[in-house]
């Protein structure tokens, strides 16, 4: 166990439906991070938050919504996602606020299936 | 923006062979990198962080060198075991401590009993 969670684990919906993400962390830490991994690509940065402020945002689609309600909570909401969203959405956290020597303890992903 | 690549792709080794893998990265814009480890239907794990030129790290049976001149760091497993089975992540991070790190397509390793 990594002290980061996240649920579900897996998710199928349709195109119009609206689903939320949840990842929490059990390390203390002040920031977190939503990444993408599509097949055969790389992990793709999507969001970081440090001390629940949006500090990166790397030019992903408005209908992935980020909120980060304390330090130890983050949500990817999603909305009208298109098939190729479909994808694993990992959640990390790291001490402190990003810098890039900070190890990033991550959690399990949500697979995601968009029909 | 960095472009990390990763060799080879994958690899298949029997159980006792030693191995190792390559990461590269443009040197001009270099301040850490870490080794992440990623067994299948688990987390990234972090297996090292390094920041200097000649860095060497090492847990267990697995060590890394850092190379910041020629922008490249090795992963050598000695006597791979079955459990060593993964994919292997590598992530330089840019030219200031402030700067996110970018992950490499990683390099699936095999290891056959």
């Amino acid at each position: 166990e990594t002290g980061v969670t996240q649920t579900p684990r897996h998710l199928v919906m349709g195109m119009t439906n609206k689903k939320s993400l949840k990842c929490e962390q059990h390390l203390g830490h002040n920031a977190m991070y939503w990444y993408k991994q599509s097949a055969k690509k790389p992990l793709e940065l999507m969001f970081v938050y440090s001390l629940e402020e949006r500090v990166e945002n790397n030019s992903v689609p408005s209908r992935f919504s980020p909120e980060c309600p304390n330090s130890s909570h983050l949500f990817l909401h999603l909305h009208t996602l298109q098939p190729e969203d479909s994808a694993l959405y990992l959640c990390a956290s790291s001490q402190y606020s990003g810098r890039s020597t900070d190890t990033q303890y991550f959690g399990p992903g949500t697979r995601l299936t968009v029909l | 923006i960095l472009n990390v690549e990763q060799s080879p792709q994958s690899l298949h080794v029997q159980e006792g062979d030693s191995t190792n893998f390559t990461c590269s990265f443009p040197s001009s814009n270099f301040y850490a990198l870490h080794w992440y480890r990623w067994e299948t239907a688990k987390s990234p794990e972090a297996l090292f962080v390094m920041t200097l030129n000649g860095d060497e790290k090492k847990k267990g049976r697995i060590s890394a060198t850092l190379n910041t001149k020629e922008g490249y760091s090795y992963l050598y497993i000695k006597g791979s075991q079955p459990e060593d089975s993964a994919t292997y992540l590598c992530a330089p991070g840019g030219k200031t401590s402030y700067d996110k790190v970018i992950f490499g397509p990683g390099t699936s390793l095999s290891v056959i009993p």
